[in-house]
């Protein structure tokens, strides 16, 4: 059964800072993974899609690596602002096409 | 790019009262559709699987009866909660396989936010 793990859960930073947060999955038979932000009362926003043939993908500031055989993708923030300040969720599909959420992350950029 | 919008994104109804929510896609033909739930600092988790023109198929402890799912064409998909408690008030995020799309890409929805009082 396909498992998806969000360290750490809640991470508080200065602005200006460089981050990385972590997603781990137990099964590699993985069709695609995602990286979605959500804030306080709103939905869902998807950020980053990394297809399980691609090592990584590059928005603006934000970019997200995919090891498909160790079971891990990270997702980079640069140079972090109080706007990133929100719950960072990370998805893997599997068989069926049904997605998988981490419980996710809650990130607070201190300005 | 593919767009998948659910409506309302926010609705507040009385206990005992039905609630539909629905998931479209907009410039792309959905196979399949799949609904999630968000309890309060968890997860989400799926809660069913639809398919055009079939009956859904639900997760392990999901009310079939109480979380009625109709996905009539292949651009629509509706779940409907029915006499709605409180505990079910939460957060419903639909998504969608397109068909005949780039292999293995699902589009979601922005999440409808349910308050029952």
């Amino acid at each position: 059964k396909q498992e998806v793990t969000q360290i750490p859960a809640a991470l508080s930073v200065p602005e200006g800072e460089n981050l990385v947060l972590n997603c781990s999955f137990t099964d590699s038979a993985i069709y695609n993974l995602q990286w979605f932000r959500q804030d306080p009362g709103k939905g869902l926003t998807s950020l980053l899609l990394i297809q399980s043939s691609q090592r990584e993908q590059t928005s603006g500031r934000l970019n997200a690596s995919l090891d498909k055989s160790s079971g891990r993708s990270t997702l980079y923030i640069a140079a972090s602002q109080p706007g990133d300040s929100a719950t960072y969720l990370c998805a893997v599909s599997t068989g069926g096409f049904k997605t998988i959420f981490g419980a996710g992350t809650r990130l607070f950029v201190k300005a | 790019g593919a767009v998948v919008s659910q409506h309302p994104s926010r609705v507040i109804c009385k206990s005992g009262t039905s609630v539909k929510i629905e998931c479209r896609s907009l410039d792309f033909q959905a196979t399949t559709m799949f609904w999630y739930r968000q309890f309060p600092k968890q997860s989400l988790m799926l809660m069913a699987t639809s398919n055009e023109g079939s009956k859904a198929t639900y997760e392990q402890g999901v009310e079939k009866d109480k979380f009625l799912i109709n996905h009539a064409s292949l651009t629509l998909s509706t779940l409907t909660v029915t006499s709605a408690h409180p505990e079910d008030s939460s957060f419903y995020i639909c998504s969608a396989r397109a068909k005949g799309g780039p292999g293995n890409t699902i589009y979601f929805g922005e999440g409808s936010w349910l308050t029952v009082v």
